[in-house]
């Protein structure tokens, strides 16, 4: 892989259950983000990551939880998913807090219904 | 609170001229990013704007005015492929991202 990989592309998932997104990049990137996109919205911050082992609350994290337990990956869990949770959801990368030149996933399409 | 303005959607001729403008206010400033985003696909980076001024790269050029929370990208030479979302998004002064909503932009032959 070279770049950020998620999976799944995307989920339809009933309200109530639980799911986890996958992240994880090769480039070893010390800074993990989550975002999600709605029309019409700007990116939106869920949670973040500077470095391995510590974790941030953006925007918008309620419903959501993170783990960053080594570089590479950085799963978003919904714990009960609700339908205002449909979205669009990147991951995305940067060499550190602050560095310029974010990468992104390619995105999982969620609907929750 | 923090906001980033860009108009939601605009035309323009192929081989044309266009200028996508956003305004922003933000708490604190750590630079100014203009980013492209294909539908369906994942935004990818275009210019990076920390200091006044022009940055040109190729037909792309980003502007820059810290003192009218102003910035604008310019497109030369419009191509089709150029068809997609321009997001303008702020490093404010605790290193975060503040997004714009993206300006929609559609190239007709």
């Amino acid at each position: 892989i070279a770049g950020i990989t998620q999976a799944p592309t995307s989920q339809i998932l009933a309200a109530g259950r639980r799911m986890t997104l996958r992240c994880t990049q090769d480039m070893r990137h010390n800074a993990m983000y989550w975002y999600r996109q709605d029309l019409g919205l700007g990116l939106r911050l869920i949670h973040y990551s500077n470095t391995a082992g510590t974790t941030g609350k953006g925007e918008v994290p309620d419903g959501y939880s993170v783990s960053r337990a080594n570089t590479d990956d950085f799963p978003l869990t919904l714990a009960s998913a609700v339908p205002s949770q449909t979205s669009v959801y990147f991951c995305a990368s940067s060499e550190g807090q602050g560095s310029y030149g974010y990468t992104f996933g390619s995105g999982t399409r969620l609907t929750v219904v | 609170g923090q906001n980033i303005d860009q108009p939601t959607e605009m035309t323009a001729t192929e081989g044309a001229i266009v200028q996508i403008n956003c305004t922003y206010q933000t708490s604190g400033f750590n630079g100014l990013f203009w980013y492209q985003q294909h539908a369906g696909e994942a935004p990818t980076f275009l210019s990076y704007n920390v200091l006044d001024g022009l940055e040109e790269k190729g037909r792309f050029s980003s502007f820059l005015s810290r003192s009218k929370g102003y910035s604008y990208l310019l497109l030369k030479e419009l191509q089709m492929k150029d068809s997609a979302s321009y997001l303008c998004a702020v490093m404010d002064s605790n290193y975060q991202l503040i997004w714009g909503a993206g300006t929609k932009l559609i190239i007709k032959p």
